[in-house]
C-alpha cells in the first residue's frame, strides 16, 4: 500500500514569508501526488499535482512543490505568505485499488499565518 | 463556487432516523467518491463508483448504503447511525477513475446523530 507523511502537524510563518509544508511518500510503483487545501467549513480544494514530466510543478495561489525521487519527497512551497493562505493542507498519494483510484490522504498540516 | 454540489449543507437525525446525502456534478465525470471526514483528522474513503457501478467499499457499516442513479448523482442513504458517525460527509468526482486524475470535492454535509 501507498502512503504519505506530513512533517509537522502545525506549522506557523509571518505575513511575507516563505511557506515550506513537508510531505513524504512511499510507494513500490512511480507516485501520482496531490496537494489539496481544506479552508474552515469547507471541501478540499486540488492545489497542484505532479503525474509525470515536469519534476517542479505549479499551481494555483502561488503554491509550488517539487518532486524528489531521491528523497521521496514532494514539498509544498510558497515564497511570500498571505493572510489568506491560513488553512489545513493535504498531501495525498494516489492508488490503484479494486479497479478504481483510491487517494490516500497524509495527516495534514494546519498553517497559521501571523501578521 | 464548488462544481460538485452536496446537500444538505447540515443535517442533524437521531438514531432511529432514515435520511440521504445528495450529491451532483455536471463536469461529465465518471467516476464519484463518499469521504467521511472526522475534525482534525484527513478524509478517508467509505466508497467509490466507476461508470455508475460500485467499485470500492472500504468495508462501512450497511448503516451507510450508497446509490449511484446515473453519472451526474450521488445519494448516500443513512439508517440507524450512532453518534460516532457524526462527522463531514465529502463528496468528490473525477474525470475517470484513474492514478492521474484529480478529485473534485464538494463542500461537505456537516451530520450530526444525537
Amino acid at each position: 500500500a501507498q502512503s504519505v507523511t506530513q512533517l509537522g502537524s502545525h506549522v506557523s510563518v509571518s505575513e511575507g514569508a516563505l511557506v515550506l509544508l513537508r510531505c513524504n511518500y512511499s510507494s513500490s510503483v512511480p507516485p501520482y501526488l496531490f496537494w489539496y487545501v481544506q479552508y474552515p467549513n469547507q471541501g478540499l480544494q486540488l492545489l497542484l499535482k505532479y503525474t509525470t514530466g515536469a519534476t517542479l510543478v505549479k499551481g494555483i495561489n502561488g503554491f509550488e512543490a517539487e518532486f524528489k525521487k531521491s528523497e521521496t519527497s514532494f514539498h509544498l512551497t510558497k515564497p511570500s505568505a498571505h493572510m489568506s493562505d491560513a488553512a489545513e493542507y493535504f498531501c495525498a498519494v494516489s492508488e490503484w485499488v479494486q479497479g478504481a483510484q483510491k487517494l490516500v490522504f497524509g495527516q495534514g498540516t494546519r498553517l497559521t499565518i501571523n501578521p | 463556487d464548488t462544481e460538485v454540489t452536496q446537500t444538505p449543507k447540515h443535517l442533524v437525525m437521531g438514531m432511529t432516523n432514515k435520511k440521504s446525502l445528495k450529491c451532483e456534478q455536471h463536469m461529465g465525470h465518471r467516476a464519484m467518491y463518499w469521504y467521511k471526514q472526522k475534525a482534525k483528522k484527513p478524509p478517508e474513503l467509505m466508497f467509490v463508483y466507476s461508470y455508475e457501478k460500485l467499485s470500492i467499499n472500504e468495508s462501512v457499516p450497511s448503516r451507510f448504503s450508497p446509490e449511484c442513479p446515473n453519472s451526474s448523482l450521488l445519494n448516500l442513504h443513512l439508517h440507524a447511525l450512532q453518534p460516532e458517525d457524526s462527522a463531514l460527509y465529502l463528496c468528490a468526482s473525477s474525470q475517470e477513475s484513474r492514478r492521474n486524475s484529480p478529485l473534485h470535492f464538494g463542500n461537505g454535509t456537516r451530520l450530526t446523530v444525537t
